[in-house]
């Protein structure tokens, strides 16, 4: 059963406006959270993280966002741009057992 | 700076042949990985290597066998391929293993298993 959820698989966004990528845990031991996006051909790339501790944070244009209590993550990337157009896949893990669950990915596609 | 380098990048195999993966870094990172990539699924743990010298398994290593050489290198080996574990494999390396490390990825070795 999949502990990390990405529900949309795909989105679609005009150059300069805000993407929003959603991600959805039922791990309540998770307490770090890292995104990572990847191109066709390559293999995923780390983009950004947040430690439980935190609900927030921010790494230019792209912002991490979490909600414990819903168990929510989100990734907001502003203003977005053609090069942002790749999956983008959400992971998290615990200090208790260190194991990485990925979800599924969302496809953004960014348009001129 | 290669970072982690796959090889094959492509491989076609028919049932119950056998094949290895093979992986090196040059990071002088800690801990490998093996990961399998397919749709709707996410990324999935096959085997890992915390430090040179152990290996584990992850949530899908039933078929698979790795071998860690040396620092630097992680080999995966199917020794009877099925349908089953065609995907795109990924191996990925990090600093140490714990649940803030990034991973850095290879380009991937697409596997079809006819």
């Amino acid at each position: 059963d999949q502990q990390v959820k990405q529900n949309s698989p795909s989105l679609s966004v005009q150059e300069g406006r805000i993407s929003i990528l959603n991600c959805d845990y039922t791990n309540s031991m998770f307490d770090y959270f890292l995104w990572y996006k990847k191109y066709p051909a390559e293999g995923p790339t780390f983009l950004i993280s947040i430690s439980s501790i935190k609900d927030k944070n921010e790494d230019g244009r792209f912002t991490v966002f979490l909600n414990k209590s819903a168990k929510h993550l989100s990734l907001h990337i502003v203003p977005s741009q053609p090069g942002d157009s790749a999956v983008y896949f959400c992971a998290a893990s615990s200090y208790n057992d260190y194991k990485l669950s990925f979800g599924a990915g969302t496809t953004v596609t960014v348009r001129a | 700076n290669a970072g982690v380098t796959q090889t094959p990048k492509f491989q076609v195999l028919k049932t119950g042949q056998s094949m290895t993966l093979q992986c090196a870094q040059d990071m002088n990172h800690n801990s490998m990985y093996w990961y399998r990539q397919d749709p709707g699924m996410g990324l999935r743990l096959i085997y890992y290597s915390a430090s040179e010298g152990t290996t584990d398994k992850g949530e899908v290593p039933n078929g698979y066998n790795v071998s860690r050489l040396n620092k630097r290198e992680f080999s995966l080996r199917l020794e009877s391929a099925a349908p089953s574990q065609t995907s795109v494999y990924f191996c990925a390396s990090s600093r140490d293993r714990g649940p803030d490390e990034k991973l850095f990825f290879g380009s991937g070795t697409q596997l079809s298993v006819l």
